[in-house]
């Protein structure tokens, strides 16, 4: 199984900071890499695919980068709505995995 | 816009079997772009993957689970089910119901095959108990 390892597990920021969000995989998985938002309670939403293309509707804030094993999540001018979890998730191959999660918090 | 309703009971004993549907409206679930996957999440812990079936019926599942999970699609009435057999308290998670998108896309000029979950059920909370 690909392992997938993000750090942090938690921050905490302020509205208007810039964010950055790590991603390894235990091995090269090219760009197959997803970032996935979820906040308490509600259902998960995938933000970024193929590690930098922007899901449709989601704001341009969010961006993506990285191929091979080391992936980053950056969220320019953090907005209230942004507290949340993010996860990355690999589809390179089965079994799919995801990261442990990190937590952004006021 | 497809979307995905989930159904089944909230509530299973242990030893028995967590059986849940997922009914597919707006799109077809014979597509030849999707795969039908199964995700959980355990209380206050992070996502995992249960497994998938692609538009052919081949399935997919995680090793952890192996041998007490059946994917299977119901084409006449769009959905799709997820059985786990044998559950213990360790199945007591919120269940969701994905579909995963794969498509050819062209980054930094390299076309390659990618997929993400594009549209996800609402979750059913499901809990092993006596």
């Amino acid at each position: 199984d690909i392992q997938m390892t993000q750090s942090p597990s938690s921050l905490a920021a302020s509205v208007g900071d810039r964010v950055t969000i790590t991603c390894r995989a235990s091995q090269s998985i090219s760009r197959s890499l997803n970032w996935v938002q979820q906040k308490p309670g509600k259902v998960p939403k995938v933000l970024i695919h193929a590690a930098s293309l922007l899901q449709s509707g989601v704001p341009s804030r969010f961006s993506g980068s990285g191929s091979g094993t080391d992936f980053t999540l950056t969220i320019t001018s953090l907005q209230p709505e942004d507290f949340a979890t993010y996860y990355c998730q690999q589809s390179y191959s089965t079994p799919l995995t995801f990261g442990g999660g990190t937590k952004v918090e006021i | 816009q497809v979307q995905l309703q989930q159904s089944g009971p909230g509530l299973v004993k242990p030893s028995e079997t967590l059986s849940l549907t997922c009914s597919v409206s707006g799109g077809s679930i014979t597509g030849r772009t999707f795969y039908w996957d199964w995700i959980r999440q355990s209380p206050g812990k992070g996502l995992e993957w249960i497994g998938s079936i692609s538009y052919t019926g081949t399935t997919y599942d995680t090793p952890s689970l192996r041998g007490r999970v059946t994917i299977s699609v119901d084409s006449s009435k769009n959905q799709f089910s997820l059985k786990v057999t044998s559950v213990t308290a360790a199945d007591t998670a919120v269940y969701y119901c994905a579909r995963r998108t794969e498509i050819v896309v062209v980054v930094d000029a390299t076309q390659g095959t990618y997929n993400w979950f594009d549209s996800w059920g609402q979750g059913t909370l499901v809990t092993v108990s006596s």
